[in-house]
């Protein structure tokens, strides 16, 4: 599975959208990014995925670059309670494990 | 659906001790994961099954652990005897996996594992 970098810690305004960068320049053809948030002594929850294109769904969208080598994560009206860990990772659809790397741990600020 | 369920929540034990956790995956899923996390180290794989079948177990630490799965609904982690640096949370994760599966992990509230 390929390697994916994030900034270790992000902080945002209540209200607005968080925008959390991923690059991840050695992937696959087919593998594809998923993100995951913690929140505090909770288990990963899983938030969204996707391959090519741009995913959106009730929680966030996924906006993936044409070369595949980064993505961003979108929360478009951050609450204090999305407060979290937030991990990108990169594998293949069907395969298995999932490695976490150290994520970003974003702060929403009122 | 209630979600995956692990039991206990919170374990005290004295080094030396046995350990058995539980796991109650989410109904219909057919993987299974065990998670351990620390400060340290993170988030990291233990094992996990695909039909109950052990596929992937090269994250468990050493022979003191050990994990079964003796049907769809039910998975156990024994450490025996544990020690004090396998202080951390245990998490279970199940997901679907086949045609049609988008493969996302569901995880359980974790159970946090103290050796005195």
């Amino acid at each position: 599975d390929a390697k994916t970098t994030q900034p270790p810690s992000m902080d945002c305004a209540e209200g607005r959208a968080a925008n959390l960068p991923c690059n991840h320049s050695t992937i696959s053809g087919n593998e594809y990014v998923y993100w995951y948030r913690q929140i505090h002594s909770q288990g990963p929850q899983y938030i969204i995925h996707g391959l090519k294109n741009n995913e959106t769904n009730e929680m966030a969208s996924l906006i993936i670059t044409e070369d595949r080598k980064s993505s961003t994560l979108i929360l478009p009206h951050a609450t204090l309670r999305d407060t979290a860990v937030y991990y990108c990772i990169v594998r293949v659809a069907g395969g298995g494990k999932l490695i976490f790397g150290q994520g970003t741990e974003l702060s929403v600020k009122p | 659906d209630a979600g995956v369920i692990q039991s206990p929540r919170h374990e005290v034990t004295e080094m030396g001790q046995e350990v058995t956790l539980r796991c109650k995956p989410i109904s219909g899923h057919n993987s299974l994961f065990w998670y351990r996390q620390t400060m340290m180290r993170g988030l990291e794989l233990l094992i996990y099954f695909n039909n109950n079948v052990p596929i992937d177990d090269s994250g468990m630490p050493e022979d003191r652990f050990s994990a079964k799965m003796p049907n769809a609904s039910f998975s156990t982690l024994k450490i025996q005897p544990s020690e004090p640096r396998d202080s951390a949370v245990y998490f279970c994760a199940s997901s679907f996996t086949g045609t049609g599966s988008s493969y996302e992990q569901y995880f359980g509230p974790g159970t946090r594992l103290t050796v005195t």
